[in-house]
């Protein structure tokens, strides 16, 4: 596609309940990321993908929080039993290449938005 | 822990006026800078970068400067239009010296507001 797309836009749910967070990135790109923010607050990393392989999870707040992807194509980013403090928007960021700079500048959709009651 | 910051929350221009974003960076090793641009609603847009070896690059009315001695970035808006009233993040890449992929680093962001 045109850009990188996230789905839901946003999503309310109560606490305790599992949720998923798709994306969908720039057909080519290779390196996909997946970000958190927080209200009034800049970008916190979770997790990057080259290809269908996470080379750094580091990011991951707890084991709740876990994602896939599929080769070079759709991630899935997962949280189980959601607490109230998971509440943020989730932004996915693809690249064409891993280094993230230059060509491979990180392009980010919109976010989904969480919000956990 | 190391991080970037911003030195202000909140920047009130004039349409027509030049704008400066300031952000410091804590970490020595950081070989990479970004600064992004986020509209209420959306995801951060990129508007330019600059390697370590840089002290400056200009874009399409935007400068960024590099002070490496002080660890402190800066983006400087030209003719500053109400279009341009967003967030303002800076981030760091930890690349050569650490990581060689994407993993960025924000600060807290810069909101810009311009007035007709």
């Amino acid at each position: 596609g045109a850009g990188v797309s996230q789905s839901p836009s946003n999503k309310v749910t109560e606490k305790g309940k599992d949720v998923e967070l798709r994306c969908d990135p720039i057909s080519g790109h290779t390196a996909l990321y997946w970000y958190r923010q927080r209200l009034g607050q800049g970008l916190e990393f979770l997790i990057y993908f080259q290809g269908n392989s996470a080379p750094d999870k580091s990011g991951l707040p707890s084991d709740r929080f876990s994602a896939e992807r599929t080769g070079e194509s759709v991630s899935t980013l997962t949280i189980q039993r959601t607490q109230q403090e998971d509440s943020a928007v989730y932004l996915c960021a693809s690249s064409l290449g891993p280094r993230g700079s230059g060509a491979n500048v990180l392009t980010f959709g919109a976010g989904s938005r969480l919000t956990v009651l | 822990g190391e991080s970037v910051g911003l030195h202000l929350p909140t920047l009130s221009v004039q349409e027509g006026d030049n704008s400066i974003i300031n952000c410091a960076y804590s970490n020595s090793a950081s070989d990479y800078f970004i600064w992004y641009k986020q509209e209420s609603g959306k995801g951060p847009q990129f508007i330019i970068d600059i390697r370590s070896n840089m002290d400056k690059r200009q874009g399409q009315r935007v400068t960024v400067l590099l002070n490496k001695t002080v660890k402190h970035l800066s983006l400087q808006i030209a003719a500053t239009q109400p279009g341009d009233s967003a967030v303002y993040f800076c981030a760091e890449n930890f690349g050569a010296g650490g990581t060689s992929y994407g993993k960025l680093t924000f600060g807290q962001g810069t909101i810009l507001t311009v007035h007709p």
